[in-house]
């Protein structure tokens, strides 16, 4: 079945303690990308990435860091999460990106206390 | 700075009238034009989308039309049912991003 899966689902963690949420497709795409959704503010992108070993910041990359050493995955890392970071966090990945056409993954909510 | 506005955080329909969604954007640039759902605990996924260089888009219950002039695109759910009740997000996309409107919360009443 073709998805995107990111782990957790669900973190309650303290501000400074370094976390990293993870995500993998299994769908062959060259793009992938991190977004959060806020109330209000819909979908901001954070990271996104072409292809492996290209990544670039999205609008909202403060506090954030990726990489892409394969193209399957594709880590967000917070180093020092702090209490603005708590929010829904989905990962996507697209074939072509030029159509739009994104498939996320289920999301992974995120608390910084 | 909003790209992609949805003026309408709500919207509320009777089962089987028509659901209007509507989107305003002003970049220039974007190639595409997309309607994503989103239920409850579960990621968005694509519903429909537009070409830059069309205005209507069919597809089964679901057209999104699209005014280049006024900037503006709508997605028409006809007939409406109980089960697309869920948060609506348009999008534009350019080159290397996809960017989303704020999104519209849509109930359909039984």
């Amino acid at each position: 079945e073709a998805q995107v899966t990111q782990n957790p689902r669900y973190l309650i963690t303290v501000t400074g303690k370094k976390l990293t949420v993870t995500c993998s497709q299994n769908m062959n795409h060259e793009y992938m990308s991190w977004y959060r959704q806020d109330p209000g503010l819909g979908l901001r992108q954070i990271y996104y990435s072409m292809n492996v070993e290209v990544t670039d910041k999205g609008d909202v990359p403060e506090g954030y860091k990726v990489s892409r050493k394969e193209k399957r995955n594709f880590p967000l890392i917070l180093e020092s999460p702090s209490p603005n970071q708590t929010s829904l966090y989905f990962c996507a990945s697209s074939w072509l990106l030029w159509t739009g056409e994104l498939f996320f993954g289920e999301g992974s909510r995120l608390t910084v206390l | 700075d909003q790209q992609v506005k949805q003026n309408s955080p709500s919207l509320s329909v009777q089962e089987g009238r028509i659901s209007i969604l509507n989107c305003d954007y002003t970049n220039s640039m974007f190639d595409y034009f997309l309607w994503y759902k989103k239920y409850p605990a579960e990621g968005p996924t694509f519903l429909i989308s537009i070409s830059s260089i069309k205005d209507k888009n069919e597809d089964g219950r679901f057209t999104v039309f699209l005014n280049k002039s006024a900037k503006h695109l709508s997605l028409h759910i006809v007939p409406s049912q109980p089960g697309d009740s869920a948060v609506y997000f348009c999008a534009g996309t350019s080159y290397d991003k996809v960017i989303f409107g704020p999104g519209t919360s849509l109930s359909v009443i039984p």
